[in-house]
């Protein structure tokens, strides 16, 4: 089933450490996201890829990094957790300049950082 | 930059009612205007899609409406049921390759 798959989809991590969140779509969307989403803030982006090999900063980019090196893949790392970092992180992608299409998410990964 | 409302937080309704969900943003120049659906621990499913060319788009119970020169949109479910209880939110963006913002959605819940 064509799709958007995150891993993991929960993880308890010791602030302080890396991590990296795994995202990966076989749709062949040009464009991917992530974004964070917090109890009363809502869905925040976080950054962006519109195509393999670029990257931008969304809303709330701080303490994040990202890489595309191809269509399908698109990692978050997180260099040093803080707590503040505790939150759902959704992966989603969509192909660039199609109106039609609407974004498609995969089911989260449920951080926790202590 | 594209800011999007969805008032009120929360709505509890009873099974069968009709009723409209309601979403406001502030940049007319929108590229398109999207519904999802969220169902507690899961990710966001989409529901419509109105290109910024139409004024509305139905799928089964749900019809999806826009008004760029007012700002808002509209999800009216009709007949609604308990399986219909979840998180709604709409999202906005205002280009091609622009970055959507949501709302921060509207908590359905449908008694029996």
């Amino acid at each position: 089933i064509a799709g958007i798959t995150q891993a993991p989809t929960s993880q308890i991590l010791a602030a302080g450490r890396r991590m990296t969140l795994r995202c990966t779509q076989d749709m062949r969307h040009n464009a991917m996201y992530w974004y964070r989403q917090d109890l009363g803030l809502g869905l925040r982006l976080i950054h962006y890829s519109n195509t393999a090999g670029t990257t931008g900063k969304g809303e709330v980019p701080d303490g994040y990094s990202v890489s595309r090196a191809n269509t399908d893949d698109f990692p978050l790392t997180l260099a040093s957790a803080v707590p503040s970092q505790t939150s759902v992180y959704f992966c989603a992608s969509i192909p660039v300049g199609q109106a039609e299409s609407p974004l498609h998410f995969g089911n989260g990964t449920r951080l926790t950082v202590t | 930059k594209q800011e999007v409302t969805q008032i009120p937080a929360a709505l509890s309704v009873p099974e069968g009612e009709n009723l409209v969900l309601n979403c406001s943003f502030t940049d007319s120049a929108i590229y398109n205007l999207q519904w999802f659906r969220q169902d507690p621990g899961k990710g966001l499913t989409s529901l419509l899609l109105i290109q910024s060319s139409q004024r509305e788009q139905t799928s089964g119970r749900l019809n999806a409406s826009l008004d760029k020169s007012s700002g808002r949109s509209t999800l009216y479910i009709a007949a609604s049921q308990p399986g219909d209880s979840a998180t709604y939110l709409c999202a906005g963006g205002t280009g091609a390759n622009s970055k959507l913002t949501f709302g921060k959605g509207i908590t359905l819940s449908v008694r029996p």
